[in-house]
C-alpha cells in the first residue's frame, strides 16, 4: 500500500529553527511536495523536489533522500504566521499526489 | 496568478438534499480536482479530471459525481447528502498529466448536513 507519515503536531518558539519529517512508502516515486496550509484556508505551494539533496528557499528548506522514503522541511527564524499545518504530498508513478495527513505547528512567543 | 474560485465558503444542507459545488479555474489548466479534507485524514481524492467530459475516481469517489461540460468547471454532486458528508471540500487544479505539476487550489467550501 501507500503511506506517508508525518508528526501530527509539533510546537516551536518563535525565532527558533524546526524540522518537520515526512517518511513514505508509494509505489514509484516522480517527487515530493510540501505545502503550507493555515487554519481555514486553502494549501499553498512551498517547495518540491524530486533529487536527492537539499532546496533552501529564504526561510524554508526542503530536503530530500529518496533511497530512504525520507523529506525533511526545515523553517528557521519562526515567526507567528508561520503557524499553520503543513501538507507532504508524493507524486506517485501515476502522477497521482499521495497526501499525508499534514503536521500542525504551533508558535509559541 | 492562477486563480481558483468556488461557488460557497460555506454551505449548510439537510439529509438527502442534493447538493451542487462548484469550482472555476482562469489558467485554462486541464486537470481539475475534488478532495474533501477531514482532521487526521488529510486530503482524501473523490474524483478528478484530465480533460473535458473525462472523469476518472480517486480513493473515496462513493456518493457523489462529477461533472465537466467546460474546461474552466468542475462541478461535485452529492446526489443525497448524507451527515457523513460534512466536510471541507477542496478543488484544485494543474496543467496537464504530462508531469508532477504543482496543484493549485481554490479557497475551500465547509458543507454541514444536518
Amino acid at each position: 500500500g501507500q503511506n506517508i507519515d508525518q508528526p501530527t503536531e509539533m510546537t516551536a518558539t518563535e525565532g527558533a529553527i524546526v524540522q518537520i519529517n515526512c517518511t513514505y512508502q508509494t509505489s514509484g516515486f516522480n517527487g515530493l511536495f510540501w505545502y503550507q496550509q493555515h487554519a481555514g484556508e486553502a494549501p499553498t505551494f512551498l517547495s518540491y523536489n524530486v533529487l536527492d539533496g537539499l532546496e533552501e528557499k529564504g526561510r524554508f528548506s526542503s530536503f530530500l533522500s529518496r533511497s530512504k522514503g525520507y523529506s525533511y522541511l526545515l523553517l528557521k527564524e519562526l515567526q507567528m504566521k508561520d503557524s499553520a499545518s503543513y501538507l507532504c504530498a508524493v507524486v506517485d508513478s501515476n502522477y497521482q499526489l499521495i497526501w499525508g495527513a499534514g503536521t500542525k505547528l504551533i508558535i509559541k512567543p | 496568478d492562477v486563480k481558483v474560485t468556488q461557488s460557497s465558503r460555506y454551505l449548510v444542507k439537510r439529509t438527502g438534499e442534493k447538493v451542487f459545488l462548484e469550482c472555476v479555474q482562469d489558467m485554462d489548466h486541464e486537470n481539475m480536482f475534488w478532495y474533501r479534507q477531514d482532521p487526521g485524514l488529510g486530503l482524501r481524492l473523490i474524483y478528478f479530471s484530465y480533460d473535458v467530459k473525462m472523469k476518472e475516481k480517486g480513493d473515496i469517489p462513493e456518493g457523489y459525481s462529477v461533472s465537466r461540460e467546460k474546461k474552466e468547471r468542475f462541478s461535485l454532486i452529492l446526489e443525497s447528502a448524507s451527515t457523513n458528508q460534512t466536510s471541507m471540500y477542496l478543488c484544485a487544479s494543474s496543467p496537464t498529466r504530462d508531469g508532477p505539476y504543482e496543484q493549485y487550489f481554490g479557497p475551500g467550501t465547509r458543507l454541514t448536513v444536518t
